[in-house]
């Protein structure tokens, strides 16, 4: 059964640094894997995705990374703003368009 | 872009009620999906549903839940009697084959 876990679970930084947030999962044969923005109450936005054949996929300030072989997934972001605080979340596709399983998501807080 | 608009945003109910939860996915994507998220909790699969039948269900959907697609545009999500255990955001996707998942803003749904 796969499992997602991201750390740390909540992150603080002040505005311009740039940071890594981290997915690791323990099925190594994930078919893609997709990050996620989630605001307070709000839905699910699609930010990277991540397919088996690839190491990394960017976005603006975005990058995302996926070592499958370590089960590791990281997202980059550059030059944080403000307008960045969100949970992020990380979910791995098992495959055949089946389901996808969720990280328990990092906590973002960027500050002035 | 393309949207999964979900409808209603807010729902609240009489425990042992039954609900319909309401999806427009993107029009030509062909796999579609339920997720919960308990507040506070991970996101969580419910069902994928693919060619008019249930492609996979976790143990959550039991036999209180049931999907349908009553017409080439909508899917819906049933909940016969509603229990206090019920209440989360319930997320509905849909995606293509290998392109990643699109995720609608959610129904909070409040069982009292």
């Amino acid at each position: 059964k796969q499992e997602v876990t991201q750390i740390p679970a909540a992150l603080s930084v002040p505005e311009g640094e740039n940071l890594v947030l981290n997915c690791s999962f323990t099925d190594s044969a994930i078919y893609n894997l997709q990050w996620f923005r989630q605001d307070p109450g709000k839905g699910l936005t699609s930010l990277l995705l991540i397919q088996s054949s690839q190491r990394e996929q960017t976005s603006g300030r975005l990058n995302a990374s996926l070592d499958k072989s370590s089960g590791r997934s990281t997202l980059y972001i550059a030059a944080s703003q403000p307008g960045d605080s969100a949970t992020y979340l990380c979910a791995a596709d098992t495959g055949t368009a089946s389901k996808l399983t969720f990280g328990t998501g990092t906590r973002l807080q960027v500050t002035l | 872009e393309p949207e999964v608009t979900q409808t209603p945003s807010h729902q609240v109910t009489q425990m042992g009620q039954e609900v319909i939860l309401r999806c427009v996915p993107i029009s030509n994507h062909l796999y579609f999906y339920w997720y919960r998220q308990i507040l506070g909790q991970k996101v969580e699969f419910l069902v994928s549903f693919y060619n008019n039948e249930i492609s996979e269900k976790s143990e959550i959907f039991d036999d209180q839940f049931s999907v349908e697609r009553p017409d080439g545009s909508n899917f819906t999500l049933k909940i016969r009697s509603t229990k206090l255990e019920d209440s989360a955001m319930y997320f509905c996707a849909s995606s293509e084959w290998g392109f990643g998942y699109t995720f609608g803003s959610g129904t909070r749904l409040t069982v009292v």
